[in-house]
């Protein structure tokens, strides 16, 4: 158990439904990233967080897909619309802010699987 | 675009065999991490490696990042079926907006048969 806590752990849903994902990241930590992760791929960077300001977003983040984290704890990924496309495992990633890149470790998340039908 | 090319993508070998994964790209990254992701899990970092020409050693595994940072290589030695799984390797990105965003390859999926 890494301490991040992604919710649900599945999620099965037709086509054109909204779903929100939610992730808990280490308390202490004020950096929180979302990634997407297709079968047989590594997993690709969608957003980012420090504290509760959203500092990047991919260009892989449509306008159906958005994030937030209100008061600098929790986060929540919502897919509007959902196409079979967005299948995927959805990962949440937690990092504090060491003084040195060997302290600045992303801790995982165990991740949504989602599956559009 | 950062980009990184793992390979071989899948490895399939007998217990007691060695093997290496290699990890390259034309960037420069701050730092390389290599994880590993059992099915249905998350990402376990299993190591960092931050200065060019750093090896580490993790019991049977061996990392080395390159001179100039921009590859890497994970050697296991003597594989044992509990190695089997998902392995990637991450670049992070060093300043700006971007800080700590991880650029992943695209994993080395690992089969030790006993």
């Amino acid at each position: 158990d890494t301490g991040v806590s992604q919710d649900p752990r599945h999620k099965i849903t037709k086509r054109g439904q909204n779903v929100t994902f939610r992730c808990d990241p280490i308390s202490e930590h004020n950096r929180l990233y979302w990634y997407r992760q297709t079968l047989g791929q590594g997993p690709e960077f969608l957003t980012y967080f420090q504290n509760e300001a959203q500092l990047e977003k991919s260009r892989l983040l449509s306008d159906r897909f958005s994030a937030e984290r209100p008061k600098g704890s929790f986060s929540t990924l919502e897919i509007q619309r959902t196409e079979q496309g967005d299948s995927a495992m959805y990962l949440c990633a937690s990092q504090g802010q060491g003084a040195t890149e060997v302290q600045n470790i992303q801790y995982f998340g165990a991740g949504t699987r989602l599956s559009v039908l | 675009t950062q980009l990184l090319e793992q390979s071989p993508q899948f490895l399939s070998i007998q217990e007691g065999e060695n093997l290496t994964v290699y990890c390259n790209s034309s960037s420069v990254f701050s730092s390389l991490q290599w994880y590993r992701q059992e099915p249905g899990e998350g990402p376990v970092l299993l190591v960092t490696v931050v200065t060019g020409g750093e090896v580490k050693k993790l019991k049977r595994l061996t990392f080395q990042f390159g001179d100039a940072r921009k590859d890497s290589s994970l050697h296991i030695t003597a594989a044992q079926p509990g190695d089997t799984g998902l392995y990637l390797c991450a670049g992070r990105n060093a300043g700006g907006t971007s800080y700590g965003k991880l650029t992943f390859g695209q994993g080395t999926i690992l089969t030790v048969h006993p």
